[in-house]
């Protein structure tokens, strides 16, 4: 199965809002609503954000959020902060216990 | 709080089998409703799921990376492991475990071990 695809990139401004896509196929993305998002600092585990499309664990901000429309997921950062800035990772069910992640995107908070 | 620790070589030569080891704490392996799993980040890339495994004994790999790789679990020690035989460069990464839910999502990753290939 192939990954995900997100952007390489994204950024914004302090208190602004960064989305950040995530395209599968209908194979995956498109037909689970098992999407996940992950934040990761370099050198440290990555942090769920996000599971089941929109559903944000305990202790994770509500400036969180994430949506799916067909074969694509959002996850949107609003009132950005400077702790932010990591690297984000979609992932999805892909049928017969097996996962698929996206290729990341990096947010710069400017 | 449950934690998550890997552990192995850092260092392993090219065609030889990489081990590594996750010990798991603050609860037991042996709950019904998770599944243990492993991801690896190769340098400057994204994460790539490897497989999971339950306390059973069952195990699901990604189709295309199954047949060089080998997971276990020891209940005894709460920890599962993972073999990669035949290495080359293109295994070296920063292997993670983590807790797969039975809602399909991972809550709780080690921090990583990162494992180079090279003689």
């Amino acid at each position: 199965q192939s990954a995900l695809t997100q952007p390489p990139s994204a950024s914004g401004s302090p208190g602004q809002s960064v989305t950040i896509s995530c395209t599968g196929t209908s194979s995956d993305l498109g037909i689970y609503n098992y999407v996940s998002w992950y934040q990761h600092h370099p050198g440290k585990a990555p942090k769920l954000m996000i599971y089941e499309v929109s559903r944000r664990p305990s202790g994770v901000p509500g400036r969180f959020s994430g949506s799916k429309s067909g074969n694509t997921a959002s996850l949107t950062v609003s009132g950005l902060q400077g702790e932010d800035e990591a690297d984000y990772y979609c992932s999805s069910y892909a049928g017969s216990n097996n996962f698929v992640f996206g290729t990341g995107t990096k947010v710069t908070v400017l | 709080q449950l934690q998550l620790q890997e552990s192995g070589p850092g260092l392993v030569k090219p065609s030889e089998t990489l081990s590594l080891t996750c010990t798991v704490s603050g609860d037991s392996i042996s709950s019904s409703n998770y599944h243990w799993g492993w991801i690896r980040q190769p340098p400057g890339k994204g994460l790539e799921w490897i497989g999971s495994i339950h306390y059973s004994g069952i195990t699901y790999y990604d189709p295309s990376l199954k047949s060089r790789f080998t997971m276990s679990v020891d209940t005894s020690k709460n920890q599962f492991s993972l073999k990669l035989s035949s290495v080359t460069a293109a295994d070296t990464a920063v292997y993670y475990c983590a807790r797969r839910t039975a809602y399909l999502y991972f809550d709780y990753w080690g921090q990583g071990a990162l494992v180079t290939v090279s003689s």
